[in-house]
């Protein structure tokens, strides 16, 4: 079956400008995950959906956004963009407890100029 | 806010060595998982462990979850090339949120 696809993969913006993420899950599974990985601070939880609503919330300011579709495809949104953002953006879907693993994207790198 | 210590950020290791890296807590997980990253891409999932005091081995690979469900171990035996990479711990939390240790970067030299 086919796995979490992340689009775009690269991603070059300006400080300041907003950019849209997107996450398309694993068919069934209803929990969309999404993390922020750079190398000081490893990687770290933004914000978890699951059936359309938020489930859980990371430690990131209201810059960082998201949201899930009905098919439970997910994107996420960081408006005026910072240079401490840049960092690989990951998102990942299990099912409705994630006891039993997550299966990631190759992810998107962001990078803010 | 639960966190996941591993040690040690680094390890650097000849071909044919064994190696054990650790993952603790004082949070108790409902599992607790250990994935294997290459620079560039998505993590990916080597096993979850979920019953206190599991045993598992994939291979080489065994991993341990601890009586208490708040620490896990990886050991690697006789380690080759291939087995190169940053690995990470997570563990399933309350209201099913996974966290992460910082990882474990290993490089097994030839």
């Amino acid at each position: 079956k086919a796995g979490v696809t992340q689009t775009p993969r690269y991603l070059i913006k300006t400080r300041g400008q907003q950019v849209t993420l997107s996450c398309s899950p694993i068919s069934g599974h209803r929990s969309v995950s999404w993390y922020q990985q750079t190398p000081g601070q490893g990687l770290q939880f933004l914000f978890e959906y699951f059936s359309e609503t938020q489930r859980n919330k990371g430690n990131f300011p209201g810059r960082f956004s998201g949201r899930q579709f009905s098919n439970s495809r997910s994107e996420m949104n960081v408006s005026t963009l910072e240079l401490g953002d840049s960092a690989l953006y990951l998102c990942a879907s299990s099912s409705v407890t994630g006891d039993y693993g997550y299966t990631f994207g190759s992810g998107t790198r962001l990078t803010v100029v | 806010t639960q966190l996941l210590e591993q040690s040690p950020q680094f390890l650097s290791i000849q071909e044919g060595e064994n190696l054990t890296v650790y993952c603790n807590s004082s949070s108790v997980f409902s599992s607790l998982q250990w994935y294997r990253q290459e620079p560039g891409e998505g993590p990916v999932l080597l096993v979850t462990v979920v019953t206190g005091g599991e045993v598992k081995k994939l291979k080489r690979l065994t991993f341990q979850f601890g009586d208490a469900r708040k620490d896990s171990s990886l050991h690697i035996t006789a380690a080759q090339t291939g087995d190169t990479g940053l690995y990470l711990c997570a563990g399933v939390g309350s209201n099913y949120k996974l966290t992460f240790g910082k990882g474990t970067l290993l490089t097994v030299n030839p």
